[in-house]
């Protein structure tokens, strides 16, 4: 079956706009992930849900980064007013229900550059 | 505070040659131990995992690591690297929830 899949492959923007981060993961995954890979910051947790439970929102740096999953399965990543710092790989990954020993699988990112 | 040393920014090593790359923790609670590798473009890519039982575990493309609680680590081994094995390995400790905690990585360059 397919992967997980991220659009867009590679994202520019202005300082000051939003952007939306969309990602599909594996057909029967209920559990998703956010990380960021930034130079000099590496893999950051960004936020995590599983199934219908109030999602894991810890990794989010600031309030301009929200996110949600609709219908439990596809997940949009949204920055508010980017800043050049939010320059970074946005990826994402899924398991099958969520237990600390599965395997995450994870997309080819999303590469954002804020000007 | 949980969190993931990977002391070795860049390696280099022969094609042929032995490879360790290591990797310390600190978790407060069981960890569950990974090592993915990132190859150039790629996304990230589960070698092996550890959560209990032996503590050498196999992975694919002949890659091993060993658990040794003692020394809070689980160092990646290979005894041949090919030079398809260039990339950059990253090791990750996750607990119940699956949410990990990676280290900065480990760039993997392999002389002819």
């Amino acid at each position: 079956g397919a992967g997980v899949s991220q659009s867009p492959s590679n994202k520019v923007t202005e300082k000051g706009k939003d952007v939306e981060l969309r990602c599909d993961p594996i057909s029967g995954h209920t559990a998703l992930y956010w990380y960021r890979q930034s130079l000099g910051q590496g893999l950051e947790f960004l936020i995590y849900f599983q199934g219908n439970s109030a999602p894991d929102k810890s990794g989010l740096p600031s309030d301009r980064f929200s996110a949600e999953r609709t219908g439990g399965s596809v997940s949009t990543l949204t920055i508010q007013r980017t800043q050049q710092e939010d320059s970074a790989v946005y990826l994402c990954a899924s398991s099958l229900t969520g237990w600390g020993t599965e395997t995450q699988y994870f997309g080819p990112g999303t590469r954002l550059l804020v000007l | 505070a949980q969190s993931v040393t990977q002391p070795d920014i860049h390696i280099t090593v022969s094609e042929g040659a032995s490879l360790e790359l290591r990797c310390n923790y600190s978790y407060g609670a069981t960890p569950y131990l990974f090592w993915y590798v990132q190859s150039p473009g790629q996304g990230l890519q589960l070698l092996l995992k550890y959560f209990s039982g032996d503590t050498l575990v196999q992975g694919i493309k002949g890659f091993e690591a060993e658990f040794k609680r003692s020394q809070s680590s689980f160092n990646l081994r290979k005894p041949s690297v090919h030079w398809s094995d260039a990339a950059e390995y990253f090791c990750a400790v996750g607990g119940a929830t699956n949410k990990l905690i990676f280290g900065t990585g480990t760039l993997l360059a392999v002389q002819p």
